[in-house]
């Protein structure tokens, strides 16, 4: 079975300071994997994804994830964290190569709080 | 494109009532996806359909709730009857099939059911 783990229910940080929003995942078969935003009362908004190859992907607004095949993670991250950055963000994952290939699994979600 | 549209936004109904809630793919998307997202269980994937075939519908919490896809381009979500507990916000998300899952799901706006 696949599954999703955001550890942290809330993360803080300043303006200006690198942010990292963790999750790890598990899966049988190769991991297809997604970062998602939301912003209050709207529907989740794509932000990056990890296929294959490069385990640094960047995406929208300046954040990136880096992939780590032995920790099982793909933890988000963006250099300097701006107020508007403020939002949920989930982590997905999809397996490639199983019997459920097109399931798409959500973490519990993290709270992304950015103070001026 | 117009995105995922979802109808209605807002839904209050009385329990015992049937409810019944309605998605419009992305045109060309093979996937379509039901979610459900509460405070205390996250987001939950409730049932997932490719080329309109239900695939899992192990989410389903229970017997009064059923999904049908008719057609590629319409999906109903229906509680019969409707419970308190029910009392979410639903989403519908549908992304393209490339056959090894690696694509991304885009959401819609999202139903907010109050069972009162």
């Amino acid at each position: 079975a696949q599954s999703v783990a955001q550890p942290e229910d809330q993360v803080n940080v300043a303006e200006g300071n690198p942010l990292t929003v963790k999750c790890t995942y598990s899966v049988s078969g190769n991991p297809y994997l997604f970062w998602y935003v939301q912003y209050p009362n709207r529907g989740l908004q794509f932000l990056l994804k990890y296929i294959t190859g490069d385990n640094l992907v960047k995406g929208s607004y300046g954040f990136e994830a880096e992939f780590n095949k032995s920790q099982t993670s793909f933890h988000l991250k963006k250099p300097s964290a701006l107020v508007s950055d403020s939002a949920l963000y989930f982590c997905a994952v999809r397996a490639h190569g199983s019997s459920n290939t097109g399931k798409l699994i959500f973490g519990q979600g993290t709270t992304l709080q950015v103070k001026p | 494109d117009a995105g995922v549209i979802q109808s209605p936004r807002h839904e209050v109904t009385e329990m015992g009532q049937e409810v019944t809630l309605r998605c419009k793919p992305i045109s060309g998307h093979d996937y379509l996806f039901w979610y459900r997202q509460t405070m205390m269980r996250g987001l939950e994937l409730l049932i997932y359909f490719n080329n309109n075939v239900p695939i899992d519908d192990s989410g389903m919490p229970e017997d009064r709730f059923s999904a049908k896809m008719p057609n590629a381009s319409f999906s109903t979500l229906k509680i019969q009857p409707s419970e308190p507990r029910d009392s979410a916000v639903y989403f519908c998300a549908s992304s393209e099939d490339r056959g090894v899952g690696n694509t991304e799901a885009f959401f819609g706006q999202g139903t907010r059911l109050t069972v009162v």
